[in-house]
Protein backbone atom coordinates (compact mmCIF):
# COMPACT_ATOMS: atom_id res chain seq x y z
CA UNK A 1 0.00 0.00 0.00
CA UNK A 2 0.80 3.76 -0.94
CA UNK A 3 -0.71 5.28 1.73
CA UNK A 4 0.35 6.78 4.75
CA UNK A 5 -0.76 4.86 8.31
CA UNK A 6 -0.86 6.42 11.51
CA UNK A 7 0.10 5.47 14.68
CA UNK A 8 -1.52 5.02 17.33
CA UNK A 9 -5.39 4.48 16.23
CA UNK A 10 -6.54 5.77 18.80
CA UNK A 11 -5.13 8.61 21.74
CA UNK A 12 -6.62 10.33 24.44
CA UNK A 13 -4.94 12.54 26.76
CA UNK A 14 -5.39 15.59 29.60
CA UNK A 15 -5.35 18.77 28.59
CA UNK A 16 -2.14 20.31 28.73
CA UNK A 17 -0.23 17.12 27.68
CA UNK A 18 1.45 16.43 24.16
CA UNK A 19 0.34 14.52 21.82
CA UNK A 20 2.45 12.70 19.62
CA UNK A 21 1.23 10.83 16.13
CA UNK A 22 3.06 8.93 14.06
CA UNK A 23 2.75 8.28 10.36
CA UNK A 24 4.57 5.09 8.43
CA UNK A 25 4.90 5.38 4.49
CA UNK A 26 6.70 2.49 2.01
CA UNK A 27 7.08 4.71 -1.41
CA UNK A 28 9.77 7.91 -2.07
CA UNK A 29 7.54 10.81 -1.20
CA UNK A 30 7.94 14.70 -2.82
CA UNK A 31 6.78 15.96 0.45
CA UNK A 32 4.25 14.58 3.46
CA UNK A 33 1.21 16.50 5.04
CA UNK A 34 -0.82 16.47 7.84
CA UNK A 35 -4.39 17.16 8.03
CA UNK A 36 -7.12 17.96 10.69
CA UNK A 37 -10.21 16.34 10.58
CA UNK A 38 -13.12 17.45 12.96
CA UNK A 39 -16.37 14.71 13.11
CA UNK A 40 -18.08 14.28 9.81
CA UNK A 41 -16.28 17.51 8.35
CA UNK A 42 -13.74 17.97 5.55
CA UNK A 43 -9.95 17.84 5.87
CA UNK A 44 -8.72 21.16 7.14
CA UNK A 45 -4.89 21.31 5.71
CA UNK A 46 -2.26 21.83 9.02
CA UNK A 47 1.40 21.70 7.72
CA UNK A 48 3.45 20.37 4.37
CA UNK A 49 6.74 18.76 5.30
CA UNK A 50 9.36 18.40 2.56
CA UNK A 51 11.17 15.52 1.40
CA UNK A 52 14.30 17.50 2.14
CA UNK A 53 13.22 19.14 5.38
CA UNK A 54 13.64 17.12 8.66
CA UNK A 55 12.04 19.44 10.69
CA UNK A 56 9.21 21.98 10.89
CA UNK A 57 6.83 23.86 13.21
CA UNK A 58 3.48 25.47 13.08
CA UNK A 59 2.38 27.42 15.97
CA UNK A 60 2.24 24.54 18.64
CA UNK A 61 2.64 21.68 16.10
CA UNK A 62 6.45 20.25 15.29
CA UNK A 63 6.88 17.76 12.51
CA UNK A 64 9.37 15.74 11.89
CA UNK A 65 10.31 13.66 8.36
CA UNK A 66 12.58 10.75 8.57
CA UNK A 67 13.00 9.49 5.07
CA UNK A 68 15.45 6.71 5.43
CA UNK A 69 13.02 5.20 8.10
CA UNK A 70 9.81 6.35 5.74
CA UNK A 71 8.59 8.15 8.72
CA UNK A 72 7.01 11.25 10.36
CA UNK A 73 5.39 12.20 13.67
CA UNK A 74 3.21 15.24 14.15
CA UNK A 75 3.70 16.53 18.15
CA UNK A 76 0.73 18.58 19.43
CA UNK A 77 2.29 20.50 22.64
CA UNK A 78 0.10 21.93 24.91
CA UNK A 79 -3.25 20.21 23.95
CA UNK A 80 -6.91 21.75 24.50
CA UNK A 81 -9.85 20.41 23.84
CA UNK A 82 -10.66 21.76 20.86
CA UNK A 83 -7.61 19.63 19.30
CA UNK A 84 -10.02 16.70 19.51
CA UNK A 85 -10.08 15.71 15.87
CA UNK A 86 -9.04 12.76 13.47
CA UNK A 87 -5.66 14.02 12.36
CA UNK A 88 -4.38 11.74 8.69
CA UNK A 89 -0.91 11.86 7.14
CA UNK A 90 -0.70 12.18 3.20
CA UNK A 91 2.16 11.07 1.46
CA UNK A 92 2.94 13.38 -2.12
CA UNK A 93 3.89 11.11 -5.13
CA UNK A 94 2.46 10.86 -7.70
CA UNK A 95 -1.05 11.73 -6.24
CA UNK A 96 -1.84 12.25 -2.55
CA UNK A 97 -2.35 8.92 -0.33
CA UNK A 98 -4.51 9.38 3.15
CA UNK A 99 -4.21 6.68 5.62
CA UNK A 100 -7.01 5.63 8.44
CA UNK A 101 -6.01 8.71 10.64
CA UNK A 102 -5.11 8.82 14.38
CA UNK A 103 -8.52 9.98 16.31
CA UNK A 104 -7.21 11.95 19.14
CA UNK A 105 -9.35 12.68 22.01
CA UNK A 106 -8.25 15.78 24.55
CA UNK A 107 -9.58 15.47 28.03
CA UNK A 108 -10.05 18.89 29.28
CA UNK B 1 -14.80 28.46 5.93
CA UNK B 2 -12.03 26.75 3.83
CA UNK B 3 -13.80 28.66 0.39
CA UNK B 4 -14.89 24.93 -0.90
CA UNK B 5 -18.48 24.66 -0.34
CA UNK B 6 -20.63 21.36 -1.15
CA UNK B 7 -24.37 20.43 -1.40
CA UNK B 8 -26.41 19.06 0.13
CA UNK B 9 -24.85 18.37 3.25
CA UNK B 10 -27.07 15.03 3.99
CA UNK B 11 -28.55 12.80 1.42
CA UNK B 12 -30.64 9.76 2.01
CA UNK B 13 -31.31 7.59 -1.35
CA UNK B 14 -32.68 4.55 -2.31
CA UNK B 15 -30.64 2.38 -5.02
CA UNK B 16 -32.90 3.47 -7.36
CA UNK B 17 -32.77 6.90 -7.25
CA UNK B 18 -30.94 9.39 -9.51
CA UNK B 19 -29.30 11.86 -7.57
CA UNK B 20 -26.79 14.77 -7.83
CA UNK B 21 -23.51 15.65 -5.36
CA UNK B 22 -22.32 19.87 -5.75
CA UNK B 23 -19.10 21.19 -5.30
CA UNK B 24 -17.89 25.00 -5.97
CA UNK B 25 -14.51 26.34 -5.11
CA UNK B 26 -14.43 30.32 -4.79
CA UNK B 27 -10.16 29.94 -4.34
CA UNK B 28 -9.01 30.01 -7.86
CA UNK B 29 -7.80 26.74 -8.40
CA UNK B 30 -7.39 24.62 -11.27
CA UNK B 31 -7.94 21.25 -9.73
CA UNK B 32 -10.64 19.51 -7.98
CA UNK B 33 -11.19 15.91 -6.58
CA UNK B 34 -13.56 13.71 -5.34
CA UNK B 35 -12.97 11.68 -2.34
CA UNK B 36 -15.03 9.16 -0.47
CA UNK B 37 -14.27 8.64 3.16
CA UNK B 38 -16.42 5.27 4.88
CA UNK B 39 -15.76 4.29 8.34
CA UNK B 40 -12.33 2.91 9.61
CA UNK B 41 -11.02 3.04 5.63
CA UNK B 42 -8.34 5.41 4.60
CA UNK B 43 -9.65 8.15 2.40
CA UNK B 44 -10.32 6.94 -1.27
CA UNK B 45 -9.38 9.03 -4.35
CA UNK B 46 -12.21 8.95 -6.78
CA UNK B 47 -11.78 11.44 -9.28
CA UNK B 48 -9.20 14.26 -10.02
CA UNK B 49 -10.21 17.23 -12.42
CA UNK B 50 -7.43 19.61 -13.94
CA UNK B 51 -8.62 22.51 -16.19
CA UNK B 52 -11.87 20.87 -16.65
CA UNK B 53 -10.28 17.93 -17.41
CA UNK B 54 -10.30 14.35 -15.96
CA UNK B 55 -6.94 13.24 -15.26
CA UNK B 56 -7.62 10.58 -12.40
CA UNK B 57 -9.92 7.89 -12.64
CA UNK B 58 -9.40 5.57 -9.68
CA UNK B 59 -11.31 2.26 -10.74
CA UNK B 60 -14.82 4.18 -9.52
CA UNK B 61 -18.09 1.50 -10.55
CA UNK B 62 -20.05 3.31 -13.18
CA UNK B 63 -22.38 4.06 -11.03
CA UNK B 64 -20.96 7.06 -10.22
CA UNK B 65 -20.13 10.12 -13.01
CA UNK B 66 -18.42 13.12 -12.42
CA UNK B 67 -18.56 16.33 -14.30
CA UNK B 68 -16.78 19.46 -14.10
CA UNK B 69 -18.49 22.16 -16.65
CA UNK B 70 -16.01 24.73 -15.35
CA UNK B 71 -12.99 25.08 -12.98
CA UNK B 72 -14.88 26.74 -9.98
CA UNK B 73 -17.66 23.42 -10.17
CA UNK B 74 -17.88 19.91 -9.97
CA UNK B 75 -20.20 17.48 -9.67
CA UNK B 76 -21.04 13.97 -9.20
CA UNK B 77 -23.88 12.17 -10.13
CA UNK B 78 -25.09 9.28 -8.80
CA UNK B 79 -27.43 6.40 -10.01
CA UNK B 80 -28.11 2.81 -8.87
CA UNK B 81 -26.12 3.20 -5.62
CA UNK B 82 -25.85 0.41 -3.03
CA UNK B 83 -25.61 0.09 0.31
CA UNK B 84 -22.12 0.35 0.74
CA UNK B 85 -21.55 3.06 -1.02
CA UNK B 86 -22.79 5.63 1.62
CA UNK B 87 -20.15 6.92 3.18
CA UNK B 88 -19.04 11.23 3.37
CA UNK B 89 -17.78 12.24 -0.09
CA UNK B 90 -15.58 14.95 0.05
CA UNK B 91 -14.85 17.26 -2.00
CA UNK B 92 -11.56 19.27 -2.75
CA UNK B 93 -9.38 21.97 -4.89
CA UNK B 94 -6.06 22.71 -5.15
CA UNK B 95 -4.22 25.26 -7.20
CA UNK B 96 -2.84 22.38 -9.31
CA UNK B 97 -3.50 18.86 -9.91
CA UNK B 98 -0.45 17.03 -8.49
CA UNK B 99 1.13 16.55 -4.53
CA UNK B 100 2.96 19.22 -4.12
CA UNK B 101 -0.31 21.76 -3.71
CA UNK B 102 -2.12 22.23 -0.37
CA UNK B 103 -5.59 21.00 -0.81
CA UNK B 104 -8.42 22.67 0.60
CA UNK B 105 -11.33 20.66 1.85
CA UNK B 106 -15.18 21.28 1.42
CA UNK B 107 -17.39 20.11 4.41
CA UNK B 108 -18.16 16.49 3.02
CA UNK B 109 -21.95 15.39 1.78
CA UNK B 110 -23.21 12.52 4.06
CA UNK B 111 -24.91 10.05 1.91
CA UNK B 112 -26.98 7.03 3.07
CA UNK B 113 -27.87 4.71 0.85
CA UNK B 114 -31.10 2.56 1.88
Amino acid sequence: SQQGEEDPQALSIQEGENATMNCSYKTSINNLQWYRQNSGRGLVHLILIRSNEREKHSGRLRVTLDTSKKSSSLLITASRAADTASYFCATGGNQFYFGTGTSLTVIP
Amino acid sequence: ETGVTQTPRHLVMGMTNKKSLKCEQHLGHNAMYWYKQSAKKPLELMFVYSLEERVENNSVPSRFSPECPNSSHLFLHLHTLQPEDSALYLCASSYSAGSTDTQYFGPGTRLTVL
